[in-house]
């Protein structure tokens, strides 16, 4: 069965404090593995997409990487504006298959 | 903005009542995806529509059931409603089948009271 487990659950930041959350993924073949940001009571928005181990994407304070059981989301000198819940999620073997959610990291990032 | 739009963003049933809850995809995408979100839980996949057909369907009981229309807009009819059908649903939209992406909507919260 596939699954992603994301670390922490929870992670509290000063601002400018740089920090990095964690994807670990169980899959059977992966076509590619996704990182959304949600904000409280609103729908997920895409950040970025990666498809191989070694690939890395960047936008704006974060940075995705992807190694062959894991993804690293970096976040560098976060700001309050950064505040939301971080999910991962994977899609396998043919496009289409659903995605498979994390539960998600809660981050907060204090002024 | 994504350009999915869903409708309503808010409403309260009564246990065993029937609801629908409707999603308008994005422009040029022909694959639409239902999500469940419980608090605190990632979004677990209910079903999939391609060209309207059902081409994929999650841990789901037969009382969740959809629809998609011409031209690529979808309905989530849940039926019997249950206390804890009470979250966050949410729609996605793709280009193809093939297609990486999914751009959600901004998700209807149902309470079930």
């Amino acid at each position: 069965e596939d699954q992603v487990t994301q670390s922490p659950e929870a992670l509290r930041l000063q601002e400018g404090e740089s920090s990095s959350l964690n994807c670990s993924y169980t899959v059977s073949g992966l076509r590619g593995l996704f990182w959304y940001r949600q904000d409280p009571g609103k729908g997920p928005e895409f950040l970025f997409t990666l498809y191989s181990a070694g690939e890395e994407k960047e936008k704006e304070r974060l940075k995705a990487t992807l190694t062959k059981k894991e993804s690293f989301l970096h976040i560098t000198a976060p700001k309050p504006e950064d505040s939301a819940t971080y999910l991962c999620a994977v899609q396998t073997h043919s496009g289409n298959t659903p995605l498979v959610f994390g539960k998600g990291t809660r981050l907060s990032v204090i002024a | 903005e994504t350009g999915v739009t869903q409708s309503p963003t808010h409403l309260i049933k009564t246990r065993g009542q029937q609801v629908t809850l409707r999603c308008s995809s994005q422009s040029g995408h022909n694959t639409v995806s239902w999500y469940q979100q419980a608090l605190g839980q990632g979004p677990q996949f209910i079903f999939q529509y391609y060209r309207e057909e059902e081409n994929g369907r999650g841990n789901f009981p037969p009382r969740f059931s959809g629809l998609q229309f011409p031209n690529y807009s979808s309905e989530l009819n849940v039926n019997a409603l249950e206390l804890d059908d009470s979250a966050l649903y949410l729609c996605a939209s793709r280009a193809t089948t093939g297609g990486v992406e999914a751009f959600f909507g901004q998700g209807t919260r149902l309470t079930v009271v």
